[in-house]
């Protein structure tokens, strides 16, 4: 099946700082990829919607300017947390649709963001 | 608005039998997915409905009733690895994903 891969795993900054999150298709294009965030004990939370080539479509109540996506190619999309704070410690999560006739989602492995 | 509902929690015991239970209102309807996730791990896929009935894989099954907006996840021979939280995700007529909270099934011996 289709693999999303994310780096880093895991990743500690200090409150003010800048983290750059990665997410790739291995072994498929997406031109579209989702990234979510999931506080503990809660459920999926859909930030933006990121599109190779143009930009990305932002949820609600979502700051665009805080959480930078940039989608440079058919297998890589890439989220920036910028000027971050304890409040954005969380799972961040990305996905790409499948490629068949159902509207699977492949999600990457996750990202443990922690901010101090 | 859009809505998904699952029980917060569920304790079942190894080896039995555990039915969890979503229902939906959306905005349209193009299939519900029901999806595994282990704490601190990405969620991974179980299973699709778009058409009313019952679709069975292996241990797992999934119903759907699309007039009653409802689906339910039922779970076999329990085993300790299928402690996890369960999430429905019901795709909207805009192919837009809307997840419910999830429910944790804690499993004991």
């Amino acid at each position: 099946g289709a693999v999303v891969s994310q780096h880093p795993s895991w990743v500690i900054c200090k409150s003010g700082t800048s983290v750059k999150i990665e997410c790739r298709s291995l072994d498929f294009q997406a031109t579209t990829m989702f990234w979510y965030r999931q506080f503990p004990k809660q459920s999926l939370m859909l930030m933006a919607t990121s599109n190779e080539g143009s930009k990305a479509t932002y949820e609600q109540g979502v700051e665009k300017d805080k959480f930078l996506i940039n989608h440079a190619s058919l297998t890589l999309s890439t989220l920036t947390v910028t000027s971050a704070h304890p409040e954005d410690s969380s799972f961040y999560i990305c996905s790409a649709p499948g490629q068949g006739d159902i509207y699977e989602q492949y999600f990457g492995p996750g990202t443990r963001l922690t901010v101090t | 608005g859009q809505n998904i509902d699952q029980p917060t929690e569920m304790t079942a015991t190894e080896g039995a039998i555990v039915q969890i239970n979503c229902t939906y209102q959306t905005s349209g309807f193009n299939g519900l997915f029901w999806y595994q996730q282990h704490a601190g791990e990405a969620p991974t896929f179980l299973s699709y409905n778009v058409l009313d009935g019952l679709e069975e894989k292996g241990r797992f099954s999934s119903f759907l009733s699309r007039s009653k907006g409802y689906s339910y996840l039922l779970l076999k021979e329990l085993q300790m690895k299928d402690s996890a939280s369960y999430l429905c995700a019901v795709v909207d007529s805009n192919y837009q994903l809307i997840w419910g909270a999830g429910t944790k099934l804690i499993i004991k011996p």
